[in-house]
């Protein structure tokens, strides 16, 4: 099975903070990744599909780069609504296996 | 408007059963395959199965083969999960979700398992 190691495991940072997020996995998957965003009580959302195509709606300060076995989940300027836990997924296979999670606090 | 709209979950002791439901709307339901995702109590998510569009292929975690049976019935837009033999550690909110990448989701169904 393909792991999925997603870093940090929280951080706390400012309202206008650049911030980012890694998750790498444990043998390459092509670009065939995902970032969700998940609030409290709340299902998940998909924020970025296919390493770094934007959900519709979802607005430009969210960015993802990466193929292979590194990705990267960017929010250039943190707003108070992006406080949430951030998980990656990937579907290169048919068993599908998400990073640990990401929780993004105020600091 | 895509939704998925879990039931069925509920408090049972363990080594109970239960079945999990997901009405699907919004779109043709029988061209996607479709997933089943959990989420215990302040953890993270884990994927549980997943059923092609004409459930000609069918996969598990590890943890829930032998255990939890995956269905669905496109002329009801539906789709089940079926948990027997169920653990303490199963309590979770199960989610059902559409397709080979995840797009969308349901609002999630909470299993609790306990005496």
């Amino acid at each position: 099975d393909i792991q999925m190691t997603q870093s940090p495991s929280s951080l706390s940072a400012s309202v206008g903070d650049r911030v980012t997020i890694t998750c790498r996995a444990s043998q390459g998957i092509r670009n065939d990744l995902n970032w969700y965003q998940q609030k409290p009580g709340k299902a998940p959302k998909r924020l970025i599909y296919a390493a770094s195509s934007l959900q519709s709606g979802v607005p430009s300060r969210f960015s993802g780069s990466g193929s292979g076995t590194e990705f990267t989940l960017t929010i250039s300027s943190l707003q108070p609504e992006d406080f949430a836990t951030y998980y990656c997924l990937q579907h290169n296979t048919y068993l599908l296996t998400f990073g640990g999670g990401t929780k993004v606090e105020i600091k | 408007e895509v939704q998925l709209v879990e039931s069925g979950g509920g408090l049972v002791k363990p080594g109970g059963s239960l079945r999990l439901s997901c009405a699907a709307s919004g779109f043709t339901f029988s061209r996607y395959g479709m997933n089943w995702v959990r989420q215990a109590p302040g953890k993270g998510l884990e994927w549980v199965s997943s059923i092609s569009s004409s459930s000609s292929y069918i996969y598990y975690a590890d943890s829930m083969k032998g255990r939890f049976t995956i269905s669905r019935d496109n002329a009801k837009n539906s789709l089940y999960l079926q948990m027997n033999s169920l653990r303490a550690e199963d309590t979770a909110v199960y989610y059902c979700a559409r397709n080979g990448d995840v797009d969308y989701w349901g609002q999630g169904t909470l299993v609790t398992v306990s005496s």
